[in-house]
């Protein structure tokens, strides 16, 4: 079976410094990764995708994620954190084998906290 | 554009009563999802459609029902709520693209 695993339930860091939000993937054949945002009572939005080709991604906002297939990890990061950047994130990975309308196997989800 | 939109935000229900979870989009997708999201569990695909007029189960399908009549609408059933319906539920929806799903607010439910 598909699924992600997101290690850290919440993840503190300060402005202005680099952040990472570690997410490692199991999938049969080649994955499918992505991360969304989710800010408080809203609904998920999407920030990036990896399908194929360049192992680093950029998305919104300023973010980016790394694929690394040997650690079988796709962790985000962003240089410079935003207090704004502050919400829920889930990493997620769709299942290759397009059942259920190709859905997406979310991770349990990190809390990003930045201070000032 | 609306995008993805659902009703109502937020709801209480008595264990027993039944209820019905609206999500309608504007972007003309083919596909649409009906998710819960229960803290520390992600979330889980309740049902789904391809279409009009197709419905699907998904991973967590019991003692909900949903309906495809019309394109832009899927409604989420609830005939005997129980507590543990209680969760925040979301309604996405996917074009031609197979990547990028969008979601509307979520509801959300308890079930006392």
């Amino acid at each position: 079976a598909q699924s992600v695993a997101q290690p850290e339930d919440q993840v503190n860091v300060a402005e202005g410094n680099p952040l990472t939000v570690k997410c490692t993937y199991s999938v049969s054949g080649n994955p499918y990764l992505f991360w969304y945002v989710q800010y408080p009572n809203r609904g998920l939005q999407f920030l990036l995708k990896y399908i194929t080709g360049d192992n680093l991604v950029k998305g919104s906002y300023g973010f980016e994620a790394e694929f690394n297939k040997s650690q079988t990890s796709f962790h985000l990061k962003k240089p410079s954190a935003l207090v704004s950047d502050s919400a829920l994130y889930f990493c997620a990975v769709r299942d290759p084998l397009m059942e259920y309308g190709n859905k997406l196997v979310f991770g349990a989800g990190t809390i990003l906290r930045v201070k000032s | 554009n609306a995008g993805v939109t659902q009703t109502p935000k937020f709801r209480v229900l008595k264990t027993g009563q039944s209820m019905t979870l609206l999500c309608a989009q504007d972007m003309n997708h083919e596909y649409m999802y009906w998710y819960r999201q229960d803290p520390g569990m992600g979330l889980r695909l309740i049902h789904y459609s391809v279409g009009e007029g197709t419905t699907a189960k998904g991973e967590v399908p019991d003692g909900y029902n949903v309906s495809r009549l019309k394109k832009q609408n899927f409604l989420l059933g609830l005939e005997s709520a129980a507590p543990s319906q209680t969760s925040v539920y979301f309604c996405a929806s996917r074009g031609d693209s197979p990547w990028e799903q969008f979601f509307g607010p979520g509801t959300r439910l308890t079930v006392l």
